[in-house]
Protein backbone atom coordinates (compact mmCIF):
# COMPACT_ATOMS: atom_id res chain seq x y z
CA UNK A 1 0.00 0.00 0.00
CA UNK A 2 1.15 3.61 -0.23
CA UNK A 3 3.88 5.35 2.44
CA UNK A 4 3.46 8.24 4.49
CA UNK A 5 3.33 11.06 1.84
CA UNK A 6 4.36 14.72 2.12
CA UNK A 7 4.26 18.07 0.23
CA UNK A 8 5.89 19.89 -1.44
CA UNK A 9 8.86 17.61 -1.17
CA UNK A 10 10.86 21.21 -1.48
CA UNK A 11 9.57 24.92 -0.31
CA UNK A 12 11.85 27.93 -0.69
CA UNK A 13 10.31 30.97 0.52
CA UNK A 14 11.12 34.55 2.13
CA UNK A 15 11.57 35.48 5.69
CA UNK A 16 8.37 36.52 7.01
CA UNK A 17 6.40 34.22 5.19
CA UNK A 18 4.12 32.20 6.16
CA UNK A 19 4.41 28.06 4.72
CA UNK A 20 1.92 25.10 5.01
CA UNK A 21 3.43 21.71 5.09
CA UNK A 22 1.18 18.90 4.41
CA UNK A 23 1.20 15.16 5.95
CA UNK A 24 -0.67 12.10 4.23
CA UNK A 25 -0.39 9.27 6.55
CA UNK A 26 -0.55 5.59 6.13
CA UNK A 27 -4.28 4.76 5.76
CA UNK A 28 -5.41 3.45 8.97
CA UNK A 29 -2.75 4.49 11.54
CA UNK A 30 -3.93 6.72 13.97
CA UNK A 31 -0.83 8.50 15.13
CA UNK A 32 1.46 10.87 13.31
CA UNK A 33 4.56 12.58 14.15
CA UNK A 34 5.88 15.84 12.75
CA UNK A 35 9.92 16.02 13.11
CA UNK A 36 12.60 18.54 12.00
CA UNK A 37 16.13 17.67 11.17
CA UNK A 38 18.59 20.02 10.21
CA UNK A 39 21.67 19.49 8.05
CA UNK A 40 24.07 16.96 9.84
CA UNK A 41 21.93 16.68 13.22
CA UNK A 42 18.97 14.01 14.64
CA UNK A 43 15.61 14.50 14.48
CA UNK A 44 13.99 17.07 17.00
CA UNK A 45 10.49 16.35 17.89
CA UNK A 46 7.61 18.63 17.05
CA UNK A 47 4.37 17.10 18.00
CA UNK A 48 2.32 14.50 17.90
CA UNK A 49 -1.16 13.24 17.26
CA UNK A 50 -3.27 10.59 18.38
CA UNK A 51 -6.45 10.72 16.12
CA UNK A 52 -7.19 14.42 15.57
CA UNK A 53 -6.07 15.38 19.31
CA UNK A 54 -1.85 16.84 20.36
CA UNK A 55 -1.93 15.59 23.81
CA UNK A 56 1.61 17.98 23.93
CA UNK A 57 2.68 20.71 21.87
CA UNK A 58 5.80 21.28 24.06
CA UNK A 59 8.06 20.62 21.08
CA UNK A 60 6.80 23.57 19.32
CA UNK A 61 9.90 25.64 18.58
CA UNK A 62 8.24 28.52 19.30
CA UNK A 63 4.18 30.42 19.09
CA UNK A 64 4.94 30.72 15.16
CA UNK A 65 4.39 26.82 14.62
CA UNK A 66 1.07 25.28 14.75
CA UNK A 67 -0.46 21.59 13.24
CA UNK A 68 -3.82 20.59 13.11
CA UNK A 69 -4.86 17.00 12.48
CA UNK A 70 -8.43 16.45 10.45
CA UNK A 71 -10.27 13.44 10.28
CA UNK A 72 -7.69 11.58 11.83
CA UNK A 73 -5.67 11.70 8.11
CA UNK A 74 -3.78 14.72 6.82
CA UNK A 75 -2.08 16.44 8.86
CA UNK A 76 -0.90 20.02 7.90
CA UNK A 77 2.58 22.23 9.92
CA UNK A 78 2.03 26.05 9.64
CA UNK A 79 4.87 28.00 9.95
CA UNK A 80 4.17 31.80 10.47
CA UNK A 81 6.63 34.23 9.71
CA UNK A 82 9.08 32.24 8.72
CA UNK A 83 12.72 32.78 9.95
CA UNK A 84 16.16 31.75 8.74
CA UNK A 85 16.56 29.64 11.17
CA UNK A 86 13.45 27.43 10.35
CA UNK A 87 15.03 26.05 7.52
CA UNK A 88 15.38 22.54 7.96
CA UNK A 89 13.63 18.71 6.29
CA UNK A 90 10.33 18.15 8.27
CA UNK A 91 9.56 15.02 8.34
CA UNK A 92 6.04 13.37 9.29
CA UNK A 93 5.49 9.78 10.39
CA UNK A 94 2.95 7.80 10.89
CA UNK A 95 2.05 4.64 13.31
CA UNK A 96 -0.48 1.95 13.41
CA UNK A 97 -1.46 3.09 16.76
CA UNK A 98 0.53 4.60 19.71
CA UNK A 99 1.29 1.77 22.48
CA UNK A 100 4.53 1.20 24.49
CA UNK A 101 6.80 -0.77 23.44
CA UNK A 102 4.37 -2.38 20.98
CA UNK A 103 5.50 -3.40 17.04
CA UNK A 104 2.42 -1.27 16.66
CA UNK A 105 4.30 2.09 17.27
CA UNK A 106 6.66 1.29 14.56
CA UNK A 107 7.22 4.51 13.04
CA UNK A 108 6.95 4.79 9.20
CA UNK A 109 8.40 8.12 7.37
CA UNK A 110 7.76 10.49 4.16
CA UNK A 111 10.25 11.88 2.45
CA UNK A 112 10.18 14.75 4.25
CA UNK A 113 9.98 18.44 3.01
CA UNK A 114 12.66 20.34 2.95
CA UNK A 115 12.27 24.17 3.71
CA UNK A 116 14.65 26.58 2.81
CA UNK A 117 14.38 30.71 4.01
CA UNK A 118 15.65 33.20 2.45
CA UNK B 1 24.09 15.60 28.53
CA UNK B 2 22.42 14.78 25.49
CA UNK B 3 19.77 12.24 26.48
CA UNK B 4 20.77 10.11 23.63
CA UNK B 5 24.42 10.04 22.32
CA UNK B 6 26.23 8.59 19.32
CA UNK B 7 29.75 8.96 18.00
CA UNK B 8 29.00 10.72 14.76
CA UNK B 9 32.01 9.14 13.40
CA UNK B 10 31.92 8.97 10.28
CA UNK B 11 33.78 4.73 10.44
CA UNK B 12 35.47 4.25 7.29
CA UNK B 13 35.16 0.77 7.16
CA UNK B 14 36.51 -1.64 4.13
CA UNK B 15 33.82 -3.95 2.79
CA UNK B 16 33.42 -7.49 4.52
CA UNK B 17 34.87 -5.78 7.61
CA UNK B 18 32.64 -5.99 10.99
CA UNK B 19 31.78 -3.10 12.25
CA UNK B 20 30.19 -1.92 15.80
CA UNK B 21 29.17 0.71 17.40
CA UNK B 22 27.41 2.11 20.58
CA UNK B 23 24.74 4.39 21.69
CA UNK B 24 24.18 5.55 25.51
CA UNK B 25 21.13 6.80 26.99
CA UNK B 26 20.87 8.77 30.12
CA UNK B 27 17.37 8.04 31.56
CA UNK B 28 17.07 5.01 32.98
CA UNK B 29 13.26 4.85 32.69
CA UNK B 30 14.15 4.18 29.01
CA UNK B 31 11.97 0.88 28.32
CA UNK B 32 11.95 0.82 24.42
CA UNK B 33 15.40 0.65 21.88
CA UNK B 34 15.86 1.21 18.01
CA UNK B 35 18.39 1.59 15.06
CA UNK B 36 16.79 3.19 12.26
CA UNK B 37 19.13 3.73 9.12
CA UNK B 38 19.04 6.52 7.18
CA UNK B 39 20.00 7.17 3.95
CA UNK B 40 22.06 10.36 2.61
CA UNK B 41 18.69 12.96 1.90
CA UNK B 42 16.41 10.00 2.62
CA UNK B 43 14.10 9.47 5.35
CA UNK B 44 15.13 7.48 8.48
CA UNK B 45 13.89 3.55 8.22
CA UNK B 46 13.49 1.24 10.93
CA UNK B 47 16.47 -1.13 11.15
CA UNK B 48 15.34 -3.25 14.31
CA UNK B 49 14.10 -2.87 17.33
CA UNK B 50 16.78 -3.81 20.20
CA UNK B 51 15.60 -6.26 22.81
CA UNK B 52 16.69 -6.87 26.20
CA UNK B 53 17.98 -10.58 25.65
CA UNK B 54 19.76 -9.07 22.40
CA UNK B 55 18.84 -10.03 18.79
CA UNK B 56 19.67 -10.73 15.44
CA UNK B 57 18.22 -9.73 11.74
CA UNK B 58 20.67 -11.59 9.07
CA UNK B 59 24.21 -9.87 9.65
CA UNK B 60 22.96 -7.20 12.74
CA UNK B 61 22.87 -7.96 16.13
CA UNK B 62 21.60 -5.55 18.44
CA UNK B 63 22.50 -5.50 22.00
CA UNK B 64 21.09 -3.98 24.94
CA UNK B 65 23.59 -3.32 28.53
CA UNK B 66 20.86 -1.57 30.58
CA UNK B 67 23.22 -1.58 33.30
CA UNK B 68 25.30 0.79 31.82
CA UNK B 69 22.94 2.47 29.53
CA UNK B 70 23.93 1.28 26.27
CA UNK B 71 22.95 -0.34 23.35
CA UNK B 72 24.65 -1.80 20.33
CA UNK B 73 24.80 -2.80 16.89
CA UNK B 74 26.71 -4.67 14.96
CA UNK B 75 27.21 -5.53 11.37
CA UNK B 76 29.07 -8.62 10.00
CA UNK B 77 30.65 -9.02 6.09
CA UNK B 78 29.92 -5.37 6.16
CA UNK B 79 28.05 -4.72 1.89
CA UNK B 80 28.54 -1.22 -0.20
CA UNK B 81 24.90 -0.79 0.77
CA UNK B 82 25.45 -1.09 4.34
CA UNK B 83 26.77 2.78 4.03
CA UNK B 84 24.11 4.85 5.82
CA UNK B 85 23.96 6.81 9.16
CA UNK B 86 22.33 4.95 11.71
CA UNK B 87 19.87 6.19 14.48
CA UNK B 88 19.64 5.19 18.03
CA UNK B 89 16.24 5.78 19.08
CA UNK B 90 15.09 5.37 22.61
CA UNK B 91 11.58 5.48 23.87
CA UNK B 92 10.36 5.99 27.40
CA UNK B 93 7.93 3.78 28.80
CA UNK B 94 5.44 6.48 30.01
CA UNK B 95 6.28 8.54 27.11
CA UNK B 96 5.01 9.05 23.50
CA UNK B 97 8.26 10.98 22.11
CA UNK B 98 11.12 9.06 20.86
CA UNK B 99 14.57 10.32 21.75
CA UNK B 100 16.90 10.41 18.53
CA UNK B 101 20.42 10.13 18.15
CA UNK B 102 22.34 12.55 16.04
CA UNK B 103 23.66 9.22 14.40
CA UNK B 104 26.77 7.48 13.28
CA UNK B 105 27.53 7.73 9.70
CA UNK B 106 28.90 4.45 7.92
CA UNK B 107 30.88 4.59 5.08
CA UNK B 108 31.70 1.22 3.72
CA UNK B 109 34.99 1.38 1.20
CA UNK B 110 35.22 -1.56 -1.46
Amino acid sequence: GAGVSQSPSNKVTEKGKDVELRCDPISGHTALYWYRQSLGQGLEFLIYFQGNSAPDKSGLPSDRFSAERTGGSVSTLTIQRTQQEDSAVYLCASSLKFATGSSTDTQYFGPGTRLTVL
Amino acid sequence: RKEVEQDPGPFNVPEGATVAFNCTYSNSASQSFFWYRQDCRKEPKLLMSVYSSGNEDGRFTAQLNRASQYISLLIRDSKLSDSATYLCVVKLDSNYQLIWGAGTKLIIKP
